[in-house]
C-alpha cells in the first residue's frame, strides 16, 4: 500500500532563515507521481509541485526547491530566505499510476510551518 | 467560476442531523474524491467515484455516504451527524486520462461543525 511519511510535525524559523519540509513515501509501483501543497490559514489547498517518477531532476522555482531522491524514497521541499507569507500546512502527497484503487491520492500528515519575522 | 465548488463553505450542525455537502465541478474529469481532513491527520479519503456508476469505499467512509449524480456532481452525506465528523473536508477531481497527468484539482472547502 502506498504511504507518506512526514515525521516533522511542527517547524519554527526566523525570517531569512532556510527551511527544509522532509517527505518520505512507500510504494510498491514503479510510475507514480509525487505532490506537495501549501495549505495557508484561510484552508485552501495551493498546488505548488507535481513530480513523477521518471523524472529526478530537482527543481527550483524561485524561492521554492524540490530535491527528489528514488533511492532514499525522498521528495524533500526546500524553501530559502524564508518569508512570514510562507506560513502554512505543508503536505506532501503520492498517487500510483497504475489505476483503479490505487490512483487516489493518499497524502501526509502535513507539516506546520511558522516563520517569525 | 471556480473549477471545483463546493456548497456550503460553513456549516453549524447539530447531532442526530442529516447533512449533505455538495461538489460541482467543470473541469469534465471523470474521477471525484471526497477527503476530510483533520489537525494533525492529514487528508484522509472517504470515498472516491471513477464515474457515474462507480463509487468506492475510502479509508474513513463509516458514517458517510455519496451520490454521483452526474460527471459534473458528487455529494457527500453525513446521515446522522455526530460531533466526531467536526472536520474541513475536501473535494478534489481527476482526470482518467494519464498521458500526460494534470494531477488533481481542489474544492476550497467546506467547513462543518456538528454541536
Amino acid at each position: 500500500a502506498q504511504k507518506v511519511t512526514q515525521a516533522q510535525t511542527e517547524i519554527s524559523v526566523v525570517e531569512k532563515e532556510d527551511v527544509t519540509l522532509d517527505c518520505v513515501y512507500e510504494t510498491r509501483d514503479t510510475t507514480y507521481y509525487l505532490f506537495w501543497y501549501k495549505q495557508p490559514p484561510s484552508g485552501e489547498l495551493v498546488f505548488l509541485i507535481r513530480r513523477n517518477s521518471f523524472d529526478e531532476q530537482n527543481e527550483i522555482s524561485g524561492r521554492y526547491s524540490w530535491n527528489f531522491q528514488k533511492s532514499t524514497s525522498s521528495f524533500n521541499f526546500t524553501i530559502t530566505a524564508s518569508q512570514v507569507v510562507d506560513s502554512a500546512v505543508y503536505f506532501c502527497a503520492l498517487s500510483e499510476e497504475t489505476g483503479g484503487a490505487n490512483s487516489k491520492l493518499t497524502f501526509g500528515k502535513g507539516i506546520t510551518l511558522s516563520v517569525r519575522p | 467560476d471556480a473549477d471545483v465548488t463546493q456548497t456550503p463553505r460553513n456549516r453549524i450542525t447539530k447531532t442526530g442531523k442529516r447533512i449533505m455537502l455538495e461538489c460541482s465541478q467543470t473541469k469534465g474529469h471523470d474521477r471525484m474524491y471526497w477527503y476530510r481532513q483533520d489537525p494533525g491527520l492529514g487528508l484522509r479519503l472517504i470515498y472516491y467515484s471513477f464515474d457515474v456508476k462507480d463509487i468506492n469505499k475510502g479509508e474513513i467512509s463509516d458514517g458517510y455516504s455519496v451520490s454521483r449524480q452526474a460527471q459534473a456532481k458528487f455529494s457527500l452525506s453525513l446521515e446522522s451527524a455526530i460531533p466526531n465528523q467536526t472536520a474541513l473536508y475536501f473535494c478534489a477531481t481527476s482526470d482518467s486520462d494519464r498521458n500526460p497527468f494534470r494531477g488533481y484539482t481542489f474544492g476550497s472547502g467546506t467547513r462543518l461543525t456538528v454541536v
